[in-house]
């Protein structure tokens, strides 16, 4: 069965470094998203994707995000300069009607 | 509102029986919603999901149903086992206009958990 997978499983880093998360949507989808998750709270929008753009974003999406499909496969989010509160469970997803998730990937900030 | 510490509501059951996990959702515009089942340390796993023109779906041992009048949405589980145990989450999305080619995004409930005592 088709998955959209999450690289790295875990990530630890330090305030104010910058962080690649990593995904490899469905591949006959053509809607992509990520979300976060923050420890025992709510999944939360980050930024939707289509056609090469960012086609929705939250306020939580600041300058300091950003998205990109660098090639036919991968889906990334940057995060540029990383702080305490970026913390949590970081969910790609991918659609064509339902919108399936990986498996996250863990940022801590430390 | 968002709250921080969020303490889920919880619901336990006995193995065998059923469960109905509830969630009102907030737009009246929704129309499209998903049930989603998340384990510790997992991403949010796809169960069911209904468009808005029906009010009843059913799947292997899962059933939806909506009520767009009261904005009310439940999963009923049928014969509930111990792997189901988990955190359900509700999920609405309601269409966009001003972007192209957007489908709009999924808008989370805060989740319930489901806890089966064998």
């Amino acid at each position: 069965e088709p998955e959209v997978t999450q690289t790295p499983s875990h990530q630890v880093t330090q305030m104010g470094q910058e962080v690649i998360l990593r995904c490899v949507p469905i591949s006959n989808h053509l809607y992509f998203y990520w979300y976060r998750q923050i420890l025992g709270q709510k999944v939360e929008f980050l930024v939707s994707f289509y056609n090469n753009e960012i086609s929705e974003k939250s306020e939580i999406f600041d300058d300091q995000f950003s998205v990109e499909r660098p090639d036919g496969s991968n889906f990334t989010l940057k995060i540029r300069s990383t702080k305490l509160e970026d913390s949590a469970m970081y969910f790609c997803a991918s659609s064509d009607t339902g919108a399936f998730f990986g498996q996250g990937t863990r940022l801590t900030v430390v | 509102g968002e709250s921080v510490g969020l303490h889920l509501p919880t619901l336990s059951v006995q193995e065998g029986d059923n469960s109905i996990i509830n969630c009102a959702y907030s737009n009246s515009a929704s129309d499209y919603f998903i049930w989603y089942k998340q384990e510790s340390g997992k991403g949010p796993q796809f169960i069911i999901d209904i468009r808005s023109n029906m009010d009843k779906r059913q799947g292997q041992r899962v059933t939806v149903l909506l009520n767009k009048t009261v904005k009310h949405l439940s999963l009923q589980i049928a014969a509930t086992q111990p792997g189901d145990s988990a955190v359900y989450f509700c999920a609405e999305r309601f269409p966009v206009r001003n972007y192209g080619g957007s489908q709009g995004n999924l808008i989370f409930g805060k989740g319930t958990k489901l806890s089966v005592k064998p």
